[in-house]
C-alpha cells in the first residue's frame, strides 16, 4: 500500500520569507512524487513532479521540491513567499511497481497562509 | 485544450433524489479518476478507469454510488438515493498513462459541489 503524510495542517509565513511544506511518503518500488495546489473553489492544479534524476525539481510559480530517498521525503519549497501563494497544497505519490496501478495517493493537504 | 470539464458545477438536491455528475476528460487521455473532497476526510479516490474499464472501485462508499464510462470522452458518477452525508465536492481527473509508464500527472476539473438537504 502507498501512503502520504503531510504533518502540518497549516503553515504560516510572512511575505518575502522562504517557505517549506513538508511531505513524507511510503510506497513499493521507486516513487513518482507530485505536488498540487488548490485555490478556493477550484480544482487541483499540478505544480511539479519527481520521476527520476536530479533530486531538486523545479516547477510552476517559482516552487521547487527536494526528493530525499533516505528520509522518504519530498518537501515543497519557495525562496520568497507571495501573498498569492496562499492556498491548499497536496503531496501525492504513485509507485513504479506494476501492482501499484495508475492511482495517485494524496496526502491530507496543508494550508499555506502568507501574510503581508 | 479545454481541460477536464465537469457538470454541474453546483447541485442542491433533497435527500432521496438521484444525482448524476458528468465528466469529459481531456482528449487523448486514457485514465479517468473520480475523487471526493470533504473537510472531514480530505481527498478520497472513489474509482478509476483505464481505457474505459473500471480498475479499482474500492473507494466507492456503498451500493448507492455507481460510475460508468461508456466511451473515452464521457463518464458519469451517480448517487441513488442521495443522503446528506454525500454532500461534498466531487472531482474528476484524467491522465495519459502508457504501458509500463505511470509518470503522467493528473489534470483535474473544477469540481461539482453537491449539497444534499
Amino acid at each position: 500500500a502507498q501512503s502520504v503524510a503531510q504533518p502540518e495542517d497549516q503553515v504560516n509565513v510572512a511575505e518575502g520569507n522562504p517557505l517549506t511544506v513538508k511531505c513524507t511518503y511510503s510506497v513499493s518500488g521507486n516513487p513518482y512524487l507530485f505536488w498540487y495546489v488548490q485555490y478556493p473553489n477550484r480544482g487541483l492544479q499540478f505544480l511539479l513532479k519527481y520521476i527520476t534524476g536530479d533530486n531538486l525539481v523545479k516547477g510552476s510559480y517559482g516552487f521547487e521540491a527536494e526528493f530525499n530517498k533516505s528520509q522518504t521525503s519530498f518537501h515543497l519549497k519557495k525562496p520568497s513567499a507571495l501573498v498569492s501563494d496562499s492556498a491548499l497544497y497536496f503531496c501525492a505519490v504513485r509507485g513504479s511497481n506494476n501492482n501499484a496501478g495508475n492511482m495517485l495517493t494524496f496526502g491530507g493537504g496543508t494550508r499555506l497562509m502568507v501574510k503581508p | 485544450d479545454a481541460g477536464v470539464i465537469q457538470s454541474p458545477r453546483h447541485e442542491v438536491t433533497e435527500m432521496g433524489q438521484e444525482v448524476t455528475l458528468r465528466c469529459k476528460p481531456i482528449s487523448g487521455h486514457n485514465s479517468l479518476f473520480w475523487y471526493r473532497q470533504t473537510m472531514m476526510r480530505g481527498l478520497e479516490l472513489l474509482i478509476y478507469f483505464n481505457n474505459n474499464v473500471p480498475i479499482d472501485d474500492s473507494g466507492m462508499p456503498e451500493d448507492r454510488f455507481s460510475a460508468k464510462m461508456p466511451n473515452a470522452s464521457f463518464s458519469t458518477l451517480k448517487i441513488q438515493p442521495s443522503e446528506p452525508r454525500d454532500s461534498a465536492v466531487y472531482f474528476c481527473a484524467s491522465s495519459l498513462v502508457s504501458q509500463g509508464r505511470r509518470t503522467g500527472e493528473l489534470f483535474f476539473g473544477e469540481g461539482s459541489r453537491l449539497t444534499v438537504l
